[in-house]
């Protein structure tokens, strides 16, 4: 089992949906990371949590510490959020350990 | 600046050739890193870098071999490579280790 699951592993969504991304880990965490990746490869880190919920545009990101879960959230999705959205944690110092990853279609 | 840049963009070489990675960042950060991605799978990290010193090789074969030459720059060094070692190469920067990390666009490299 995976230190970090994500789900789904695929999502379609028609444009203007709301879409949630779960995130689950099994080990202790300094901070939890989401991060963006298009297809030709560039990584955008989008939040960094250790508690609560941030916001950013259309982006809302919560972690439950209790939990050991994390949910990324897009309201009013539009095409342009077709990406891979990456959950990542901080187990060890600087080490990143990474979800799979979530594959998003955004359909206009 | 918040930007990482890396060259080249795209890399083929053959199993005997010599070859270099570049990454740059002017951020003022501290802590440097090496990813690997193959297709369809999340990066894993292969070096990191912290205040110019090697911190962390995650077991990586010696036909790669970083370099810090400086704060803002960092050189992955490829020899004898294999076609597995085909993939896309990610680097990036952090303030501290424990910071956000930002990373450059990639080199894909193909190992023929």
């Amino acid at each position: 089992k995976n230190e970090v699951e994500q789900s789904p592993q695929n999502l379609t969504a028609q444009e203007g949906e709301f879409i949630t991304i779960n995130c689950s880990y099994s080990v202790g965490i300094s901070a939890l990371h989401w991060l963006q990746q298009h297809p030709g490869g560039g990584i955008v880190s989008l939040f960094m949590l250790s508690s609560g919920k941030k916001k950013h545009g259309r982006l809302i990101a919560t972690i439950n510490i209790q939990e050991k879960h994390s949910s990324l959230h897009i309201t009013a999705s539009h095409p342009r959020d077709s990406a891979v959205y990456i959950c990542a944690v901080n187990t060890s110092g600087s080490r990143l350990t990474f979800g799979e990853g979530t594959q998003l279609t955004v359909n206009p | 600046d918040t930007e990482v840049t890396q060259t080249p963009k795209h890399l083929v070489m053959g199993m005997t050739n010599k070859k270099s990675l570049k990454c740059e960042q002017h951020m003022g950060h501290r802590a440097m890193y090496w990813y690997k991605q193959k297709a369809k799978k999340p990066p894993e990290l292969m070096f990191v870098y912290s205040y110019e010193k090697l911190s962390i090789n995650e077991s990586v074969p010696s036909r790669f071999s970083p370099e810090c030459p400086n704060s803002s720059l960092l050189n992955l060094h490829l020899h004898a490579l294999q076609p597995e070692d085909s993939a896309l190469y990610l680097c990036a920067s952090s303030q501290g280790v424990l910071e956000t990390q930002y990373f450059g666009p990639g080199t894909r490299l193909l190992v023929l």
